[in-house]
């Protein structure tokens, strides 16, 4: 298997609302990200959780809060979103050590209204 | 720190003929330099990686790139397009230090046409 899985593939919702976005791999890789991809840009780094510990926060709102129940699996709580963060949300995973290739999952298309 | 310049934010190319993809990157130390492809409504897949060793890296779906490091740069070309290469591509370094910071460029659109 060398799959990252990520659901629901899209998501509106409200900016009162909370959601969570949920990311599964069963491959044994040890770190796990969360990107954020806006239409037409590269995606940039949001969190990493190395051996199931948040290692990068790369300062974001407190409105996104990261979690990682096991090593197989990433969540990523929203809450009061703004509209300006509609955006493609893309988990990836690797072996460990950062700096090998990454696999990334389809990805979670969200639209705050 | 590290940066990438992908020269090219849109290709258009015939299908059949050949293409290159341009990448420049600086940084203070050494890195491992990656491609990905992104289709529409998808997310980013792995073409090659060079680690060390032969300049010249083959990857999946035809594609090869070439490290130069005195050009600080890493190419993608394929010989023949086909209209299912239509897609995104990334250029992306990664320090060999490790601390998990893939540095992606801007991407560029290569647009294959019948």
């Amino acid at each position: 298997d060398t799959e990252v899985t990520q659901t629901p593939k899209h998501l509106v919702m409200g900016m009162t609302n909370k959601k969570s976005l949920k990311c599964e791999q069963h491959m044994g890789h040890r770190a796990m990200y969360w990107y954020k991809q806006k239409a037409k840009k590269p995606p940039e780094l949001m969190f990493v959780y190395s051996y199931e510990k948040l290692s990068i926060n790369e300062s974001v709102p407190s409105r996104f809060s990261p979690e990682c129940p096991n090593s197989s699996l990433l969540n990523l709580h929203l809450h009061a979103l703004q509209p300006e963060d509609s955006a493609l949300y893309l988990c990836a995973s690797s072996q460990g050590q950062g700096i090998e290739k990454l696999f990334f999952g389809s990805g979670t298309q969200l639209s705050v209204l | 720190a590290q940066s990438v310049t992908q020269l090219d934010s849109q290709v258009p190319v015939f299908e059949e003929a050949p293409v290159e993809l341009r990448c420049n990157y600086s940084s203070s130390v050494s890195v491992y330099l990656f491609w990905y492809v992104q289709y529409p409504n998808q997310g980013l897949q792995l073409l090659l990686k060079y680690l060390s060793g032969s300049t010249l890296v083959k990857g999946i779906n035809g594609f090869e790139a070439e490290f130069n490091k005195s050009q600080t740069s890493f190419h993608l070309r394929k010989p023949s397009v086909h209209i299912s290469d239509t897609a995104e591509y990334f250029c992306a370094v990664s320090p060999n230090t490790g601390g998990f910071k893939t540095i992606f460029g801007a991407g560029t659109r290569l647009f294959v046409k019948a």
